[in-house]
Order: structure tokens, then sequence, then C-alpha cells
């Protein structure tokens, strides 16, 4: 069972760099999301796809962009990297509905900016 | 909006002996509440949640939680932890009825279990 899955696991970018994130997931969910996890800080969403065709602004969003490519493939997309963005990135995915559904996560991105 | 507070960012605790990580939340309409588990170099999973019913809560792995209205509280319980508990818990709200954009952690409390 694949789940989530995200690529790459681990990247290293200079400042002002661009890169994207790749995500997809094979259990049918209609939902998908973008977390990142600082130390101390728990997860914070940065955009989240409610379904095929829609996305929506987080509590992060700045500095980053997203395209939800069909129901199984959502990227995440740093246009012009900053250190701030050095962080361990999560995909995750949900069965649509009702907020009270469970969340699904990828292993994580790890990202390092210099 | 809602808010979770956890307690505790860390817990070091004997293999055997019982556990609580303390989690209280704000919110001024119905909520549903859940931990998940992260255990080192993973993704998060589910440990178990609330949605309505009983306010006591069977999760994987031994653990259990408890809904606390008057108290805005879900703790999680273990009775006896062993060294694969080793882990940072997330608890996490969302409002009745929102978004699932709308869930909201914790900052996490690291589980250290000893032999």
């Amino acid at each position: 069972n694949a789940g989530v899955t995200q690529t790459p696991k681990f990247q290293v970018l200079k400042t002002g760099q661009s890169m994207t994130l790749q995500c997809a997931q094979d259990m049918n969910h209609n939902s998908m999301y973008w977390y990142r996890q600082d130390p101390g800080m728990g997860l914070r969403l940065i955009y989240y796809s409610a379904s095929e065709g829609t996305t929506d602004k987080g509590e992060v969003p700045n500095g980053y962009n997203v395209s939800r490519l069909n129901k199984r493939e959502f990227s995440l997309r740093l246009e012009s990297a900053a250190p701030s963005q050095t962080s361990v990135y999560f995909c995750a995915s949900s069965d649509e509905g009702y907020s009270g559904n469970t969340i699904y996560f990828g292993e994580g991105s790890w990202l390092t900016v210099v | 909006a809602q808010s979770v507070t956890q307690l505790d960012s860390q817990v070091p605790v004997f293999e055997e002996a019982p556990v609580e990580l303390r989690c209280n939340y704000s919110s001024s309409v119905s909520v549903y509440l859940f931990w998940y588990v992260q255990y080192p170099n993973q993704g998060l999973q589910l440990l178990l949640k609330y949605l309505s019913g009983s306010t006591l809560v069977k999760g994987i792995n031994g653990f259990e939680a408890e809904f606390n209205k008057s108290q805005t509280s879900f703790h999680l319980r273990k009775p006896s932890v062993h060294i694969s508990d080793t882990a940072e818990y997330f608890c996490a709200v969302s409002i009745y009825g929102g978004s699932q954009g709308n869930l909201i952690f914790g900052k996490g409390t690291k589980l250290s279990v000893k032999p």
C-alpha cells in the first residue's frame, strides 16, 4: 500500500532557486494538503485542495504555489526559495465530506535553503 | 477560530510506567478532536479521534483519550508504555461542520520512553 507518496525526500536549494515538490495518492481521496513542520511549531497548513480543480490558502501560503494536476496529484512550488522556507514538508490526503475525516500523511520532504 | 494547546513539550517516562499527554482546546462551537503520532523520520498517523458519543475514545497501540467538554480537554493516556511508543504526539482540533482545511495542530509533545 503506497498511500501518499512525495518526492524528493531530501533537497538542498540555494536562495532564489525554484523547485517543485511532487505528491501523489492512490486512495482515491478528493482532498489533498500541503503542510510544513518546524521545530516547536507543530504542523501548519500551506495550501489545500478540497477537490480536483480547487485550491485554497492555508495558514502560511506566502512564497508558495500549488497545482492540483488531477485527482491523484498535488504539487507544491517554491518560486524563489528563502532560508525561512527551510522545513519539513508533508503532503496529505483525505476523503471529502466533513472536518471529522482522518488525514493520511506522506513521509515528508526535508528541504534546506542555504 | 479554534486553537489547541499541548501543555508539555517533552515527557520522559520509564518503560511500563503510565503516561498522560495533555491537550486543551479553545473553540466557540462544537469540535472534533484528534491525536496523531509521528515516529522518527516518518509522517503522522492517526492514533484516535473523538467525533461524538462516548467521551472515552480508544485508539491504536493501547492508547485512549477522554473528551472533557467542561474543561475543554482531550488528554491522551496509556497505562503502560513501551520503548516503541517513543515518538512525537500531536493533538488537533477541527470545527464541527467546517472545512477540512480548518484542522489546527498543537505544537506537539515528545514522549521519550527509557528502559
